[in-house]
């Protein structure tokens, strides 16, 4: 049984740099979240994807931030000229999706980015 | 908009313990779905329960059991006969019947000791 997968587990990268991280989705899963944990925090939402469509991204810290999922399959998320404050937890999830119902989402294990 | 309060930041009890962590959320749905998470010391989040708003009765599943109360907003967990291994932070989380986005509370960090 494949759970989510997220790569890379860990990037450094100086200030002003642009990192792409990666997500592979539990392949029968439509829906495909990003979310970004701080230290002693809950994730907090960033964007999902139902199936190629990104239905939600209001939530996306800033225009640096854009995240896509070109053929309903895995994602990427992409931060472009990174500042310190950027640097957390990059979290995502995967669920399927259901007429009128709320399924549970399923972690990967995340990608930790620290901005030197 | 939505909120979800774990005013427990941190418990710690001692191996056998019996331990409740505190969950309360808010919001101004009808349908709604609440969820606990797990996440180890080695960082993924594990998903344990999802109830939602129309059932409120009580679930056990071996040593863990949730108490969800619509009257006091509130969906705590117990933890029955403590053990080493529990030790992680539990996350309390809220989704509304119409979107899909997790509100999640700040977690509580369980420690039991041996």
């Amino acid at each position: 049984d494949t759970g989510v997968s997220q790569n890379p587990r860990h990037k450094i990268t100086k200030r002003g740099q642009n990192v792409t991280f990666r997500c592979d989705p539990i392949s029968e899963h439509n829906r495909l979240y990003w979310y970004r944990q701080t230290l002693g925090q809950g994730p907090e939402f960033l964007t999902y994807f139902q199936n190629e469509a990104q239905l939600e991204k209001s939530r996306l810290l800033s225009d640096r931030f854009s995240a896509e999922r070109p053929k309903g399959s895995f994602s990427t998320l992409e931060i472009q000229r990174t500042e310190q404050g950027d640097s957390a937890m990059y979290l995502c999830a995967s669920s399927l999706m259901g007429q009128g119902a709320v399924y549970e989402q399923y972690f990967g294990p995340g990608t930790r980015l620290t901005v030197t | 908009a939505q909120k979800v309060t774990q005013a427990q930041t941190e418990i710690s009890v001692v191996e056998k313990e019996d331990v409740t962590l505190d969950c309360v959320y808010e919001t101004r749905d009808t349908t709604y779905y609440l969820f606990w998470y797990k996440q180890p010391p080695s960082g993924e989040l594990v998903f344990l329960i999802r109830r939602n708003s129309f059932d409120e009765q009580n679930e056990i599943s071996g040593r863990y059991s949730w108490n969800f109360q619509k009257s006091t907003s509130s969906f705590n967990f117990t933890i029955t006969a403590s053990q080493v291994v529990d030790s992680a932070v539990y996350f309390c989380a809220l989704t509304r019947g119409s979107a899909r986005q997790l509100t999640f509370g700040s977690g509580t960090q369980l420690t039991v000791l041996p």
